[in-house]
C-alpha cells in the first residue's frame, strides 16, 4: 500500500492567490512528481526530482514552481493562481534504485484546484 | 504529437465476461509499459507492467500482452468483475539515457463492467 498523501483534495480559490499544494510520502522514495491532468486527457509531467535540492521541469510547460528540501515533501507553489490553472494536480514517488532500472510510480490522491 | 494511444474513451462489458483493454505507441524507443487504475477523485494505481523483453506478463485476473512489430500492448481482465469499473491508463517509459524516471500516458479508457 502506498504511502503518498496531497493536501488539500479541493481548493478553490480566487484569481491572484498564492497557492501550495501539499505532497508528502513516507516510502523513503527518492524520485517524486508531479502531473497535471484535464478531465479525459493524459496526465502530464510537470515538475520532477531525483533528491533533496534536486528538481527540474517535466514536458508540460507550468508556471508553477516547486522545492525540495526534505526527501518526504515536494510542495508546488503556485504565486498567483489563473483560471488556467484549474485542474488536477497529482503526485507521486518512485524508488529510483539506479539509472537502469524502472520502479513503478505511487500516485497520491490529488488535488482538485479551481480558479475562480 | 501524442506518442501513447488509447483510442477507445469508454469500454462496456458484462460482470464475467472478457474485458480487453488497447494502447498503441508510435515511439519505437519505449521499453517498458505499464497498466494504472484510477477511480474518481483517486490517484492511478499501479496494475501490471511488461518489460519489451516479454511478450507476456499475467497477475491474477490481468495479463498485458505486447506486440512490439505492431507497437500494441493490451490488458486483458478475465474475469471482469463491477468492482473493475474505472478509468485504466496505459504508460510508457522509454530508459535509454538514464531517463527511467519518464511516463508517457494515454487519455484513459473508462471501463464499466455491468452487473
Amino acid at each position: 500500500e502506498a504511502d503518498i498523501y496531497q493536501t488539500p483534495r479541493y481548493l478553490v480559490i480566487g484569481t491572484g492567490k498564492k497557492i501550495t499544494l501539499e505532497c508528502s510520502q513516507t516510502m523513503g522514495h527518492d524520485k517524486m512528481y508531479w502531473y497535471q491532468q484535464d478531465p479525459g486527457m493524459e496526465l502530464h509531467l510537470i515538475h520532477y526530482s531525483y533528491g533533496v535540492n534536486s528538481t527540474e521541469k517535466g514536458d508540460l510547460s507550468s508556471e508553477s514552481t516547486v522545492s525540495r528540501i526534505r526527501t518526504e515533501h515536494f510542495p508546488l507553489t503556485l504565486e498567483s493562481a489563473r483560471p488556467s490553472h484549474t485542474s488536477q494536480y497529482l503526485c507521486a514517488s518512485s524508488e529510483g534504485l539506479d539509472l537502469f532500472s524502472y520502479n513503478e510510480q505511487f500516485f497520491g490522491p490529488g488535488t482538485r484546484l479551481t480558479v475562480l | 504529437d501524442q506518442q501513447v494511444k488509447q483510442n477507445s474513451p469508454s469500454l462496456s462489458v458484462q460482470e464475467g465476461r472478457i474485458s480487453i483493454l488497447n494502447c498503441d505507441y508510435t515511439n519505437s524507443m519505449f521499453d517498458y509499459f505499464l497498466w494504472y487504475k484510477k477511480y474518481p477523485a483517486e490517484g492511478p494505481t499501479f496494475l501490471i507492467s511488461i518489460s519489451s523483453i516479454k511478450d507476456k506478463n499475467e497477475d491474477g485476473r490481468f495479463t498485458v500482452f505486447l506486440n512490439k512489430s505492431a507497437k500494441h500492448l493490451s490488458l486483458h481482465i478475465v474475469p471482469s468483475q463491477p468492482g473493475d469499473s474505472a478509468v485504466y491508463f496505459c504508460a510508457a517509459s522509454d530508459r535509454s539515457g538514464g531517463s527511467n524516471y519518464k511516463l508517457t500516458f494515454g487519455k484513459g479508457t473508462l471501463l464499466t463492467v455491468n452487473p
